[in-house]
């Protein structure tokens, strides 16, 4: 069991309806990352928050946005919705204390579903 | 431009035998290499890591092989065992200009372990 759990399982949205979804780190991790997998994709990551700061951004646009909280939960935001934002929405979390990745701890994923 | 590529979607092997999964990069500043499995409706989970200061790295039936010239990486399951089915996705990871880390990763290499 990783520890880290996400929320919801599934949503069904409309365009240009606007998302939140959660994600609770494993114990003891500080550092949360997103990640963003289409069908038949590996996953994309989407941005990193180190200690509640944004500490690494992929290619995605800015209506996608996120927060990391004192107990190192996080929320990802995504603004007006596209049919293309359609994808499994992974949460990991890991303990970063020094050089070189520590592995990641991905949760079970959101389904989200763009009509 | 995918930097980190398995040419490979799926694979089929007999358990029992060895299942070799590869993945090849492009960037030279990738100094991390991580193998997740994910099986369906859950998130990926973390398998085995190398350094690039290493060659090769073993845990159990796993290991994983690198080749810095080659800038190539293989996964070997040996015996391969049916409850392996999963797929098993490639992710590499460097410091960027900013001094922070992030994974990409491959597409995946769906992999059958037949009975």
């Amino acid at each position: 069991e990783t520890g880290v759990t996400q929320s919801p399982t599934h949503l069904i949205k409309t365009r240009g309806q606007q998302v939140t979804l959660r994600c609770s780190s494993q114990s003891g991790h500080n550092t949360v990352s997103w990640y963003q997998q289409a069908l038949g994709q590996g996953p994309q990551f989407i941005f990193q928050y180190y200690r509640e700061e944004e500490n690494g951004r992929g290619n995605f646009p800015p209506r996608f946005s996120g927060l990391q909280f004192p107990n190192y939960s996080s929320e990802l935001n995504v603004n007006a919705l596209e049919l293309d934002d359609s994808a499994l929405y992974l949460c990991a979390s890991s303990f970063y204390g020094g050089p070189g990745p520590i592995a990641q701890y991905f949760g079970p994923g959101t389904r989200l579903t763009v009509l | 431009d995918q930097q980190v590529k398995q040419n490979s979607p799926s694979l089929s092997v007999q358990e029992g035998r060895i299942s070799i999964l590869n993945c090849d990069y492009t960037n030279s500043m990738f100094d991390y290499f991580l193998w997740y499995k994910k099986y369906p409706a859950e998130g990926p989970t973390f398998l085995i890591s190398i350094s690039s200061i290493k060659d090769k790295n073993e845990d159990g039936r796993f290991t994983v092989f690198l080749n810095k010239s080659a800038k190539h990486l293989s996964l070997h399951i040996v015996p391969s065992q049916p409850g392996d089915s999963a797929v098993y996705f490639c992710a590499a990871s460097g410091l960027n200009a900013g001094n922070n880390r992030k994974l990409i990763w491959g597409l995946g290499t769906s992999l059958a372990v037949n009975p």
